[in-house]
């Protein structure tokens, strides 16, 4: 089955402790990417990805840092926590590099909890 | 860089009747896609239409764009309570930090919709 797999699904970690949160495609899309989803700000972009190791800002970049040494894989990293990161996040393919001209196939979210 | 804003925030209606639901934006564009959350759930693509397209259907999905009213609006006809969800526009931007940049998608907050049985 086609899919975006998301571990763990739910986190709750203490301020500092880094932590990652896997992402995995299985559809080999070129194109990755991370989003954070927080009540009344709606989906805001962090990291991107275009192919292997081509790796750009969101629009809310600061805080993370992201890996893509495999096509299938696209690891968000949290090297330092803190509260203001505590949030829903989403991965997300799609084919081609662009990002913005094919649908997006999204993982069903990791709920972090920074404490 | 949110430039897709959907207008009902909230909405509920009763099942059978039709929701339309509207997305404005602030820049030209590409294309736009229409994207359905349940509760707590990964968002699904449901249609993408390329801006030189005036009307998409998908099922009991229809879709029109309105580039120079910069508006797209997603009908949902006949809905059930299944239809209970978010819907999200997203629309296509020229990211530029340096050099020529590249496109990438923004979304907006989203519409709630509730189908009531």
């Amino acid at each position: 089955e086609a899919q975006v797999t998301q571990n763990p699904r739910y986190l709750i970690t203490v301020t500092g402790k880094k932590l990652t949160v896997t992402c995995s495609q299985n559809m080999n899309h070129e194109y990755m990417s991370w989003y954070r989803q927080d009540p009344g700000l709606g989906l805001r972009q962090i990291y991107y990805s275009m192919n292997v190791e081509v790796t750009d800002k969101g629009d809310v970049p600061e805080g993370y840092k992201v890996s893509r040494k495999e096509k299938r894989n696209f690891p968000l990293i949290l090297e330092s926590p803190s509260p203001n990161q505590t949030s829903l996040y989403f991965c997300a393919s799609s084919l081609g590099t662009g990002g913005h001209n094919q649908p997006q196939h999204f993982g069903d979210g990791t709920r972090l909890s920074i404490l | 860089s949110q430039q897709g804003e959907e207008d009902p925030q909230a909405l509920s209606i009763q099942e059978g009747e039709n929701a339309t639901m509207n997305c404005s934006y602030k820049t030209s564009i590409n294309n736009l896609q229409w994207y359905r959350q349940n509760s707590g759930r990964g968002l699904v693509h449901l249609i993408l239409i390329r801006s030189n397209e005036r009307e998409k259907h998908s099922g009991r999905l229809r879709v029109t764009l309105d580039t120079s009213k910069k508006s797209s609006s997603l009908l949902i006809t006949a809905s059930r309570a299944a239809d209970t969800a978010s819907y999200f526009c997203a629309t296509d931007y020229l990211k530029k930090y340096s050099g020529a940049g590249s496109y990438q998608l923004t979304f907006g907050k989203g519409t709630k919709l509730s189908v009531i049985p």
